[in-house]
């Protein structure tokens, strides 16, 4: 089976700069999550959606930050503008399920590094 | 907000089994307790979740006492291979509420 895609792994942009990530879930996963890990830290739930409807955007920056699944698959997040407290990986995670007790299964993130 | 708290670091040799120990205090009735493994590069990988008394499977051992306010994340004979970053975590809330973890290092 494979895992959760995300594309590109590493991205290095100056500060004011916009940038995108994408993600592909596990196919038939409902449920897509994107987390924010900054250096030393646990991953930070930015936006959780359930098929195409956000679940919970609680901890998304929406004067900069904007994520959308169109079609309840694939997945962006973008940044607009980027800053340099914006430096860390995000991270791409899908259930089967919006349960909470449901495992969570991550791709392995993209490294965004704000100059 | 539910909090979990866990040490910062351990060190074990190898072929030693490994005990890390949650507290969770204000856990819920209806919370599970997850623990999920982070390898540097990689997002966390789910190792293992209970609500009471012991869990095993095929990587470790959950161990739950009666009044769920901490539990136990047992490896057996580690390897420099689990050498990583644990997190404990509920999942009975949304959203999952990932600390800091445990850095574990396995030294040969």
């Amino acid at each position: 089976e494979a895992g959760v895609a995300q594309s590109p792994r590493y991205k290095i942009i100056e500060k004011r700069q916009s940038v995108a990530f994408w993600c592909n879930p596990i196919s038939g996963h409902a449920t897509l999550y994107w987390y924010q890990q900054i250096l030393g830290q646990g991953p930070k739930l930015l936006i959780q959606f359930q098929n195409n409807g956000v679940v919970d955007d609680s901890q998304l920056p929406k004067d900069r930050f904007s994520a959308e699944r169109l079609k309840g698959v694939d997945s962006t997040l973008k940044i607009q503008p980027a800053k340099l407290e914006d430096s860390a990986v995000y991270l791409c995670a899908s259930s089967s399920t919006a349960g909470s007790t449901d495992t969570q299964y991550f791709g392995p993130g993209t490294r965004l590094t704000v100059l | 907000l539910a909090k979990t708290t866990q040490p910062i670091s351990m060190d074990s040799y190898e072929g030693q089994e490994v005990n890390i120990t949650c507290s969770h205090n204000n856990i819920a009735t209806n919370d599970y307790i997850t623990w999920y493994q982070q390898f540097p590069s990689q997002g966390p990988r789910f190792i293992i979740q209970g609500y009471k008394t012991k869990v095993t499977n095929e990587v470790a051992s959950l161990f739950i006492p009666a009044d769920r306010k901490s539990s136990t994340l047992s490896l057996p004979r580690v390897s420099l291979s689990d050498t990583a970053v644990y997190y404990c975590l509920f999942s009975g809330n949304t959203p999952l509420v990932f600390g800091k973890g445990t850095r574990l290092s396995v030294i040969a």
